[in-house]
Protein backbone atom coordinates (compact mmCIF):
# COMPACT_ATOMS: atom_id res chain seq x y z
CA UNK A 1 0.00 0.00 0.00
CA UNK A 2 0.91 4.25 -0.20
CA UNK A 3 3.44 4.82 2.27
CA UNK A 4 4.51 8.56 2.70
CA UNK A 5 7.57 9.38 4.21
CA UNK A 6 8.08 13.41 5.42
CA UNK A 7 11.62 14.45 5.40
CA UNK A 8 11.36 16.79 8.03
CA UNK A 9 10.77 15.89 11.38
CA UNK A 10 11.47 19.52 12.71
CA UNK A 11 11.98 22.89 11.37
CA UNK A 12 12.94 26.23 12.99
CA UNK A 13 12.69 29.60 10.86
CA UNK A 14 12.52 33.55 11.53
CA UNK A 15 9.68 34.88 11.10
CA UNK A 16 9.53 36.48 7.46
CA UNK A 17 11.35 33.83 6.26
CA UNK A 18 9.83 31.10 4.14
CA UNK A 19 9.99 27.35 4.84
CA UNK A 20 9.78 24.37 3.05
CA UNK A 21 8.25 20.89 4.27
CA UNK A 22 9.23 18.05 1.57
CA UNK A 23 7.41 14.52 1.44
CA UNK A 24 7.98 11.57 -0.82
CA UNK A 25 4.98 8.97 -1.42
CA UNK A 26 5.59 5.24 -3.18
CA UNK A 27 2.13 4.69 -4.90
CA UNK A 28 2.04 6.29 -8.43
CA UNK A 29 -1.93 5.90 -8.59
CA UNK A 30 -1.72 8.38 -5.97
CA UNK A 31 -3.95 11.52 -7.41
CA UNK A 32 -4.39 13.89 -4.46
CA UNK A 33 -1.83 15.63 -2.09
CA UNK A 34 -3.55 17.12 0.85
CA UNK A 35 -1.74 18.96 3.57
CA UNK A 36 -3.36 19.88 7.21
CA UNK A 37 -2.00 21.62 10.24
CA UNK A 38 -2.26 20.99 13.66
CA UNK A 39 -2.37 23.58 16.42
CA UNK A 40 -1.44 21.91 20.18
CA UNK A 41 -4.24 19.93 21.75
CA UNK A 42 -6.72 20.36 18.72
CA UNK A 43 -7.44 18.39 15.84
CA UNK A 44 -5.79 18.94 11.94
CA UNK A 45 -7.56 21.08 9.74
CA UNK A 46 -6.89 21.15 5.97
CA UNK A 47 -4.82 23.89 4.31
CA UNK A 48 -4.01 23.46 1.04
CA UNK A 49 -4.24 20.30 -1.55
CA UNK A 50 -3.10 19.60 -4.79
CA UNK A 51 -4.02 16.79 -7.60
CA UNK A 52 -2.10 15.00 -10.12
CA UNK A 53 -2.86 16.31 -12.81
CA UNK A 54 -1.41 19.94 -12.08
CA UNK A 55 2.19 20.71 -10.71
CA UNK A 56 1.90 23.96 -8.58
CA UNK A 57 -0.76 25.43 -6.61
CA UNK A 58 -0.64 28.61 -4.92
CA UNK A 59 -3.01 30.04 -2.09
CA UNK A 60 -1.99 33.15 -0.51
CA UNK A 61 1.35 32.27 1.37
CA UNK A 62 1.25 28.74 0.92
CA UNK A 63 2.68 26.81 -2.44
CA UNK A 64 2.39 23.55 -2.91
CA UNK A 65 4.82 21.49 -5.38
CA UNK A 66 4.07 17.98 -7.45
CA UNK A 67 7.03 15.91 -9.20
CA UNK A 68 5.18 13.30 -10.18
CA UNK A 69 8.23 11.50 -11.50
CA UNK A 70 10.46 11.96 -8.22
CA UNK A 71 7.21 11.02 -6.17
CA UNK A 72 8.10 13.99 -4.05
CA UNK A 73 5.70 17.10 -2.95
CA UNK A 74 6.31 19.98 -0.93
CA UNK A 75 4.79 23.07 1.05
CA UNK A 76 6.14 26.36 0.62
CA UNK A 77 5.18 28.67 3.45
CA UNK A 78 6.65 32.22 2.36
CA UNK A 79 7.36 35.21 5.00
CA UNK A 80 6.14 32.96 7.83
CA UNK A 81 4.76 34.36 11.10
CA UNK A 82 4.78 32.96 14.56
CA UNK A 83 0.83 31.68 14.13
CA UNK A 84 2.36 29.45 11.40
CA UNK A 85 4.33 27.46 14.45
CA UNK A 86 2.14 23.95 14.37
CA UNK A 87 2.50 20.54 12.99
CA UNK A 88 1.92 20.06 9.34
CA UNK A 89 1.43 16.64 7.71
CA UNK A 90 1.41 15.73 3.94
CA UNK A 91 -0.52 12.86 3.10
CA UNK A 92 -1.70 11.38 -0.33
CA UNK A 93 -4.70 9.29 -1.51
CA UNK A 94 -4.92 6.59 -3.63
CA UNK A 95 -7.66 4.39 -4.72
CA UNK A 96 -8.11 0.73 -3.07
CA UNK A 97 -11.13 0.10 -3.89
CA UNK A 98 -12.03 3.55 -2.04
CA UNK A 99 -10.09 6.58 -1.54
CA UNK A 100 -7.85 5.97 1.19
CA UNK A 101 -5.41 9.03 2.75
CA UNK A 102 -2.11 7.63 4.13
CA UNK A 103 -0.30 10.96 5.80
CA UNK A 104 3.35 11.18 7.08
CA UNK A 105 4.97 11.46 10.07
CA UNK A 106 4.74 15.32 10.85
CA UNK A 107 6.66 18.19 10.65
CA UNK A 108 6.86 20.34 13.90
CA UNK A 109 7.33 24.33 12.10
CA UNK A 110 9.01 27.05 14.70
CA UNK A 111 8.43 30.51 13.51
CA UNK A 112 10.33 33.17 15.89
CA UNK A 113 10.01 36.06 16.21
CA UNK B 1 -21.51 25.09 11.17
CA UNK B 2 -19.76 22.15 9.61
CA UNK B 3 -18.38 20.04 12.58
CA UNK B 4 -16.71 17.14 13.74
CA UNK B 5 -17.66 16.05 17.50
CA UNK B 6 -15.99 13.59 19.44
CA UNK B 7 -16.59 12.14 22.64
CA UNK B 8 -15.11 11.73 25.59
CA UNK B 9 -11.90 14.15 25.18
CA UNK B 10 -10.18 12.23 27.78
CA UNK B 11 -10.56 8.65 28.93
CA UNK B 12 -8.79 6.50 31.36
CA UNK B 13 -9.60 2.74 31.47
CA UNK B 14 -8.00 -0.54 32.79
CA UNK B 15 -6.59 -3.28 30.60
CA UNK B 16 -8.82 -5.63 29.71
CA UNK B 17 -11.93 -3.30 29.80
CA UNK B 18 -14.22 -2.91 27.10
CA UNK B 19 -13.87 1.08 25.71
CA UNK B 20 -16.78 3.00 22.87
CA UNK B 21 -15.40 6.49 21.32
CA UNK B 22 -18.37 8.31 19.74
CA UNK B 23 -17.96 10.68 16.44
CA UNK B 24 -20.56 12.62 15.24
CA UNK B 25 -21.12 14.90 12.20
CA UNK B 26 -23.34 17.52 10.89
CA UNK B 27 -22.24 17.56 7.22
CA UNK B 28 -24.03 14.99 5.77
CA UNK B 29 -20.46 13.21 4.52
CA UNK B 30 -20.30 9.55 3.32
CA UNK B 31 -17.14 8.84 4.13
CA UNK B 32 -15.78 8.75 8.11
CA UNK B 33 -12.72 7.50 9.48
CA UNK B 34 -10.94 6.49 12.71
CA UNK B 35 -7.53 7.24 13.00
CA UNK B 36 -4.59 6.77 15.81
CA UNK B 37 -2.06 9.51 16.13
CA UNK B 38 1.01 8.69 18.05
CA UNK B 39 4.13 10.68 18.40
CA UNK B 40 6.53 10.15 15.35
CA UNK B 41 4.30 7.78 13.49
CA UNK B 42 1.56 10.27 12.07
CA UNK B 43 -1.87 9.25 12.15
CA UNK B 44 -2.07 5.28 10.98
CA UNK B 45 -5.46 4.65 9.37
CA UNK B 46 -7.86 2.31 11.66
CA UNK B 47 -10.68 1.78 9.68
CA UNK B 48 -12.66 3.99 6.91
CA UNK B 49 -16.83 3.85 6.43
CA UNK B 50 -18.13 4.65 2.73
CA UNK B 51 -21.82 4.71 4.27
CA UNK B 52 -23.73 3.37 6.58
CA UNK B 53 -22.85 -0.40 7.19
CA UNK B 54 -20.17 -0.20 5.07
CA UNK B 55 -17.19 -0.11 6.38
CA UNK B 56 -13.57 -1.16 4.87
CA UNK B 57 -10.39 -2.15 7.52
CA UNK B 58 -7.53 0.79 7.15
CA UNK B 59 -4.11 -0.07 8.26
CA UNK B 60 -4.01 -1.20 11.48
CA UNK B 61 -7.46 -2.83 12.46
CA UNK B 62 -6.01 -5.18 14.52
CA UNK B 63 -8.06 -4.67 18.06
CA UNK B 64 -10.62 -2.59 16.83
CA UNK B 65 -14.16 -2.81 15.41
CA UNK B 66 -16.48 -0.05 14.08
CA UNK B 67 -20.15 0.47 13.84
CA UNK B 68 -21.83 2.75 11.45
CA UNK B 69 -25.60 2.76 11.74
CA UNK B 70 -27.10 6.54 10.62
CA UNK B 71 -24.63 8.31 8.30
CA UNK B 72 -23.88 10.92 10.88
CA UNK B 73 -22.61 8.28 14.08
CA UNK B 74 -19.37 6.66 13.75
CA UNK B 75 -18.39 4.57 16.79
CA UNK B 76 -14.80 2.69 17.61
CA UNK B 77 -14.91 -0.03 19.76
CA UNK B 78 -11.71 -1.28 21.49
CA UNK B 79 -12.94 -4.69 23.31
CA UNK B 80 -10.43 -5.75 25.83
CA UNK B 81 -8.27 -2.88 25.54
CA UNK B 82 -4.58 -3.45 25.72
CA UNK B 83 -1.93 -1.24 27.01
CA UNK B 84 -0.63 -0.78 23.92
CA UNK B 85 -3.64 1.44 22.43
CA UNK B 86 -2.70 4.61 24.52
CA UNK B 87 -3.05 6.87 21.63
CA UNK B 88 -4.81 9.98 20.74
CA UNK B 89 -7.59 8.80 18.65
CA UNK B 90 -9.53 11.63 15.73
CA UNK B 91 -12.45 10.56 13.89
CA UNK B 92 -12.63 12.69 10.26
CA UNK B 93 -15.68 12.92 8.14
CA UNK B 94 -15.04 13.60 4.18
CA UNK B 95 -17.77 13.60 0.85
CA UNK B 96 -15.38 11.40 -0.72
CA UNK B 97 -17.13 8.65 -2.84
CA UNK B 98 -15.61 5.70 -3.45
CA UNK B 99 -14.70 7.63 -7.22
CA UNK B 100 -12.98 11.02 -5.88
CA UNK B 101 -11.19 12.34 -3.11
CA UNK B 102 -11.80 15.32 -0.65
CA UNK B 103 -10.90 16.89 2.15
CA UNK B 104 -11.16 15.49 5.51
CA UNK B 105 -12.65 17.28 8.39
CA UNK B 106 -11.05 16.42 11.78
CA UNK B 107 -12.27 16.01 15.58
CA UNK B 108 -10.77 17.16 18.13
CA UNK B 109 -9.46 14.04 19.20
CA UNK B 110 -10.27 11.34 22.36
CA UNK B 111 -6.70 10.99 24.65
CA UNK B 112 -7.15 7.14 25.26
CA UNK B 113 -5.02 5.76 28.30
CA UNK B 114 -4.93 2.31 29.03
CA UNK B 115 -3.31 1.25 32.26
Amino acid sequence: GEKVEQHESTLSVREGDSAVINCTYTDTASSYFPWYKQEAGKGLHFVIDIRSNVDRKQSQRLIVLLDKKAKRFSLHITATQPEDSAIYFCAASSWTGGYKVVFGSGTRLLVSP
Amino acid sequence: DMKVTQMPRYLIKRMGENVLLECGQDMSHETMYWYRQDPGLGLQLIYISYDVDSNSEGDIPKGYRVSRKKREHFSLILDSAKTNQTSVYFCASSLSRRDSAETLYFGSGTRLTVL
